[in-house]
């Protein structure tokens, strides 16, 4: 069964101060890694697609590192915002049915502190 | 304006009731899904469709059902049979399998 997971479940950050948080996935059959962020009364919406090792990412203040070969991937928030509040998750595309499916994390819930 | 809407946002269900979540895209998307979300856990996987008219049960499908009858509409039916069926129900879409997700807002069911 393959599994990913998201560490920590939740995190308290201050306005201002930078964080990070992790995702593990199956090191074996890689084909990418997404990172979706879903906020209180909205829809989960897609951050990042990564493909490549080592591949980094950056959305304004916010980037994405992936390392296929050891299986995991941080998310990092540089200068925390009250609108970066939000649950962040991780998902994996596994082979299922000749096609792929989307396996996700549980998540890591941000709340920032003003 | 592409996307993907779902309705109703809240519902209400009797015991022994059968209700139906609507799901609808106008992303052009061959594939669609329906998620559950429970406090505390991830996205599980209720049943999904990579084309029209054939769709695959997922983790968790016993007491649902689903059917895709046009590229755009992929309805789940929420049966009695369900025996725990207060959650947090998203649909999604993606161009394909494995590709990135498009999620409607949601529907939160509730039996009374």
């Amino acid at each position: 069964i393959l599994n990913v997971e998201q560490s920590p479940q939740s995190l308290h950050v201050q306005e201002g101060d930078s964080t990070n948080f992790t995702c593990s996935f199956p090191s074996s059959n890689f084909y990418a890694l997404h990172w979706y962020r879903w906020e209180t009364a909205k829809s989960p919406e897609a951050l990042f697609v990564m493909t490549l090792n080592g591949d980094e990412k950056k959305k304004g203040r916010i980037s994405a590192t992936l390392n296929t070969k050891e299986g995991y991937s941080y998310l990092y928030i540089k200068g925390s915002q009250p609108e970066d509040s939000a649950t962040y998750l991780c998902a994996f595309p596994a082979p299922m049915d000749s096609n792929y499916q989307l396996i996700w994390g549980a998540g890591t819930k941000l709340i920032i502190k003003p | 304006d592409g996307g993907i809407t779902q309705s109703p946002k809240y519902l209400f269900r009797k015991e022994g009731q059968n209700v139906t979540l609507s799901c609808e895209q106008n992303l052009n998307h061959d594939a669609m899904y329906w998620y559950r979300q429970d406090p505390g856990q991830g996205l599980r996987l209720i049943y999904y469709s990579q084309i029209v008219n054939d769709f695959q049960k997922g983790d968790i499908a016993e007491g649902y059902s689903v059917s895709r009858e046009k590229k755009e509409s992929f309805p789940l039916t929420v049966t009695s049979a369900q025996k725990n069926p207060t959650a947090f129900y998203l649909c999604a879409s993606s161009i394909r399998g494995g590709t990135e997700a498009f999620f409607g807002q949601g529907t939160r069911l509730t039996v009374v």
